[in-house]
């Protein structure tokens, strides 16, 4: 079946513009994760949804960020005002299940701000 | 300091010879996970070892785990220049946590032809 897919592939916003990424999870997994990737660096979590729970946010940096999930699908990050910081490659995960499961990546959206 | 941290940071090796990296983190875990990236884009998951595990195979991967010294080992055996890519661990905590997998900085192979 279909893996993880997020668009845009590539996003290049001017500073102070809002931009919006999303991601469509494997049908099914019940999990998903959005995570944030500079260059040459690890991976940033960002934001975890759990079924119908409410999602852990304690990653996001700031305000700015924000993310949700419709029927417990597809998932979108919004970042307000972006700033020249905010570029990065903001990467998708989904799992079967929580618990550590083993994550399915998207290719990520590569954001750059100018 | 991050939950699994990768050691090196980066290796660079010949084609056929055997490639370790290593990661230690800090906390309790459910499992420990490697995921393998090409050029910036998604990870690829590789193995998972549980905590109740020292040993697992995978063609070419062996993955071992200390959980005294909360560390775990790649061995990729008989590499070749398409290994060449970031490799990061990643630990899954035990139940009741909310974010249950954190990834360490990685670690950059590359495999010279």
């Amino acid at each position: 079946g279909a893996g993880v897919s997020q668009s845009p592939s590539n996003k290049v916003t001017e500073k102070g513009k809002d931009v919006e990424l999303r991601c469509d999870p494997i049908s099914g997994h019940t999990a998903l994760y959005w995570y944030r990737q500079s260059l040459g660096q690890g991976l940033e979590f960002l934001i975890y949804f759990q079924g119908n729970s409410a999602p852990d946010k304690s990653g996001l940096p700031s305000d700015r960020f924000s993310a949700e999930r419709t029927g417990g699908s597809v998932s979108t990050l919004t970042i307000q005002r972006t700033q020249q910081e905010d570029s990065a490659v903001y990467l998708c995960a989904s799992s079967i299940t929580s618990g550590g499961s083993k994550q399915y990546f998207g290719p990520g959206t590569r954001l750059t701000v100018t | 300091s991050q939950q699994g941290e990768e050691d090196p940071q980066a290796l660079s090796i010949q084609e056929g010879e055997n490639a370790t990296m290593n990661c230690s983190y800090k906390t309790s875990i459910n499992n420990l996970q490697w995921y393998r990236q090409n050029s910036g884009r998604g990870l690829v998951h590789l193995i998972l070892i549980r905590s109740n595990e020292r040993e697992k195979h995978s063609g070419r991967l062996r993955v071992t785990l200390d959980t005294s010294k909360k560390s775990s080992s790649l061995l990729i055996t008989a590499s070749r220049a398409a290994d060449t890519a970031s490799y990061f661990c990643a630990t899954g905590s035990p139940r009741g946590s909310a974010r249950q997998l954190t990834f360490g900085s990685g670690t950059q192979l590359t495999v010279l032809p």
